[in-house]
């Protein structure tokens, strides 16, 4: 499967713990996208990533909220001190840089439970 | 006021009839419009995307961008029940706002 994959699909966890979700772009995207979704919006923008460089953060990414792009490859998005108001689908896409970000391929999402 | 807009529904049609989603937007420096579709506890997916003003065909489905108006919509000919999903309207000018999307029911 060449599409972007994320890990874990789900994941319950008790409030103030530390969670952390992996998402592995396609292959040649230089662009990678970190969104949240909850039940009934559309998901709402994060933060990406040109490469390695993370290049612009949401107001919504509170400093609990930390994502990184080691090597430009793959991302991993960490919330730490867990709160309720956390549980959300969290999703992450990749694109290729030529041609602006119209392509945005999707990940299946990983789901968060905060109990 | 939110950037995008859309109404959330739902819409329940008829087999056969002609679905049209719409949004609204605010922010003048979105240039690339986008609709993806959205199953139940699924990523989206994309299904079509507009540069600047237009229409733009596609088998059943047919995007219509009208920037003076802030207004783009989708249209789908023919609906199935395997049309039945929830459609999010995106736009971009570096990187892509979402509508609250539709959750569109065709029924046999």
């Amino acid at each position: 499967d060449t599409g972007v994959s994320q890990n874990p699909r789900h994941k319950i966890t008790k409030r103030g713990q530390n969670v952390t979700f992996r998402c592995d772009p396609i292959s040649e995207h230089n662009r990678l996208y970190w969104y949240r979704q909850t039940l009934g919006q559309g998901p709402e923008f994060l933060t990406y990533f040109q490469n390695e460089a993370q290049l612009e953060k949401s107001r919504l990414l509170s400093d609990r909220f930390s994502a990184e792009r080691p090597k430009g490859s793959f991302s991993t998005l960490e919330i730490q001190r867990t709160e309720q108001g956390d549980s959300a689908m969290y999703l992450c896409a990749s694109s290729r840089l030529l041609g602006g970000n119209t392509e945005a391929f999707f990940g299946q999402g990983t789901r968060l439970t905060v109990v | 006021q939110k950037e995008v807009e859309q109404d959330p529904g739902p819409l329940s049609v008829p087999e056969g009839a002609i679905v049209s989603l719409n949004c609204t937007y605010s922010n003048s420096a979105f240039q690339y419009f986008m609709w993806y579709r959205q199953y139940s506890r699924k990523g989206p997916e994309l299904l079509m995307y507009t540069y600047s003003s237009g229409n733009k065909e596609d088998g059943r489905f047919t995007a219509q961008v009208d920037k003076s108006s802030k207004y783009i919509s989708l249209f789908i000919r023919d609906s199935q029940p395997s049309d039945s999903a929830t459609y999010l309207c995106a736009m971009s000018a570096r990187v892509q706002r979402f509508g609250a999307g539709t959750r569109l029911t065709v029924k046999p």
